[in-house]
C-alpha cells in the first residue's frame, strides 16, 4: 500500500527543539521530492519544506528558515524535519506530502500522510 | 512570495445546488501550475485538481477547474452530501516557494 506514516511529534517547550520523520511505503522513494506542510489548530495550509529526490536540493519557507533542516535517508525511505528554536506559532500538525514528478521540486501533492502535532508551550 | 486569496471565506449552500470557489493570485501564476484540495474535518487534504482544470485521480466529474494568470475557480457542478468541506488552491509556478490560499468552507445551509 502507498502511503507515508509521520512520527515525532510532541509538547515542546518554547525555544526547544524537535525532530519529525515520515516513513514511506509503496513506492520509490528515492526517486521522488518530498515536502512538509503545516497546519495550524483551526487555520489554513502552510509549506514548510521540500527536498528532492537524493537529497542534493533543499528549499524552505521564510517562517522557518535558519531554523529547520529537511532531511532525507533514502536506504531507509524517511523523510527528516529538523525543527529548532521553536516558538508558538509552530504549534500546527505536520504533514509530509509526495510530488507525483519524478523531475520536479515544488510541485503539488498527491499523496499525504496523516500528520503528527507538534505543540510549542510551556 | 505569490499571495493566493480565495473567497468567499464561506459558502452555505445546499446539496445540489451549484458552487463557484474563486482564488485570486498576487501575481500570474505560471503556466497555470494551481492545484485544488478538498479537506474534511480530521482529514487529510485530498488531491481534486491540478494543472487548473485537470482532475486528480478518482475525482467526480461534478468538480472542475478554470482560469488563469491572476485568477482561477473551482466550480462543483450539483453538491453531493460528501462534498461539504473545506477547499484550498495552491500555487507551484514559483521557482522558490509554494503557498496555499485561505480556503473556503463550504457548509451546509
Amino acid at each position: 500500500e502507498v502511503q507515508l506514516l509521520e512520527s515525532g511529534g510532541g509538547v515542546v517547550q518554547p525555544g526547544g527543539s524537535l525532530r519529525l520523520s515520515c516513513a514511506a511505503s509503496g513506492f520509490s522513494f528515492s526517486t521522488y521530492a518530498m515536502n512538509w506542510v503545516r497546519q495550524a489548530p483551526g487555520k489554513g495550509l502552510e509549506w514548510v519544506s521540500a527536498i528532492s529526490g537524493n537529497g542534493a536540493s533543499t528549499y524552505y519557507a521564510d517562517s522557518v528558515k535558519g531554523r529547520f533542516t529537511i532531511s532525507r535517508d533514502n536506504a531507509k525511505n524517511t523523510l527528516h524535519l529538523e525543527m529548532n528554536t521553536l516558538g508558538a506559532e509552530d504549534t500546527a500538525v505536520y504533514y509530509c506530502a509526495k510530488v507525483p514528478s519524478v523531475w520536479l521540486i515544488l510541485w503539488y501533492f498527491d499523496l499525504w500522510g496523516r500528520g503528527t502535532p507538534v505543540t510549542v508551550s510551556s | 512570495e505569490i499571495v493566493l486569496t480565495q473567497s468567499p471565506g464561506t459558502l452555505s449552500l445546499s446539496p445540489g445546488e451549484g458552487a463557484t470557489l474563486s482564488c485570486r493570485a498576487s501575481q500570474s501564476v505560471s503556466s497555470g501550475s494551481l492545484a485544488w484540495y478538498q479537506q474534511k474535518p480530521g482529514q487529510t487534504p485530498r488531491l481534486l485538481i491540478y494543472g487548473t482544470s485537470s482532475r486528480a485521480t478518482g475525482i467526480p466529474d461534478r468538480f472542475s477547474g478554470s482560469g488563469s494568470g491572476t485568477d482561477f475557480t473551482l466550480t462543483i457542478s450539483r453538491l453531493e452530501p460528501e462534498d461539504f468541506a473545506v477547499y484550498y488552491c495552491q500555487q507551484y509556478g514559483s521557482s522558490h516557494a509554494l503557498t496555499f490560499g485561505g480556503g473556503t468552507k463550504v457548509e451546509i445551509k
